[in-house]
């Protein structure tokens, strides 16, 4: 199992909006920044969220990060076919001294 | 553009060692930390290892500490993973990864990726 949880599978149908959820505890998201990428088939992994919820250049603000306590959110707003894929939380973790990935999220445009 | 280039991937058989290299450039590579992530089979992603952009920092996964070695020679922009005693549990796509911030290390904030190189390590 991942030390961060998320749910193994999200969808939506094109222009709809999709959460989804990343949950941590004391010795990660509670206490550090969390991190959120983008795995498209085919391609590396791209950085979409850094420090919880800043966009970098190029991301488009349909993408956005939140995060309380010991739990993280990614919302996607106005779906689009190319956003299928897999989506992945991280943050440092105190306890294993480094960085931990959630199991990562199967996002279906339906 | 800042580039990212693995190689030393390939077919192995289990116990057997590999070294992976990472070519960098299009940036000032001594500035950053540097990372490995591998993804397994239909599998997500895992952290293996990181590297401060001295040396002087380095940082393992539980599951290849004391079997894998992290290093980096800035003179050449190159990243180097050492890898002992493989495991077919170590099978996996290995992506070199840069830190985002210069001087940082640790946070897990990697604005550029390789596109990967393959290891298999059959028994």
């Amino acid at each position: 199992q991942s030390v961060l949880t998320q749910p193994p599978s999200a969808s939506g149908t094109p222009g709809q909006g999709v959460t989804i959820s990343c949950s941590g505890s004391s010795s990660n998201i509670a206490t550090n920044n969390v991190y959120w990428y983008q795995h498209l088939p085919g391609t590396a992994p791209k950085l979409l969220i850094y420090r919880n919820d800043q966009r970098p250049p190029g991301v488009p603000d349909r993408f956005s990060g939140s995060k309380s306590g010991t739990s993280a959110s990614l919302a996607i707003s106005g779906l689009r076919s190319e956003d299928e894929g897999d989506y992945y939380c991280a943050a440092w973790d105190d306890t294993l001294s480094g960085p931990v990935f959630g199991g990562g999220t199967k996002l279906t445009v339906l | 553009e800042v580039q990212l280039v693995e190689s030393g991937g390939t077919l192995v058989q289990a116990g057997e060692s590999l070294r992976l290299s990472c070519a960098a450039s299009e940036f000032r590579f001594d500035d950053y930390a540097m990372h490995w992530v591998r993804q397994a089979p239909g599998k997500g992603l895992e952290w293996v290892s990181g590297i401060s952009w001295n040396g002087g920092t380095l940082g393992y996964a539980d599951s290849v500490r004391g079997r894998f070695t992290i290093s980096r020679d800035n003179a050449k922009s190159s990243l180097y993973l050492q890898m002992n005693s493989l495991r077919p549990a170590d099978t996996a796509l290995y992506y070199c990864t840069k830190q985002s911030f210069s001087g940082s290390y640790g946070q897990p904030s990697f604005d550029s990726w390789g596109q990967g190189t393959l290891v298999t390590v059959s028994s």
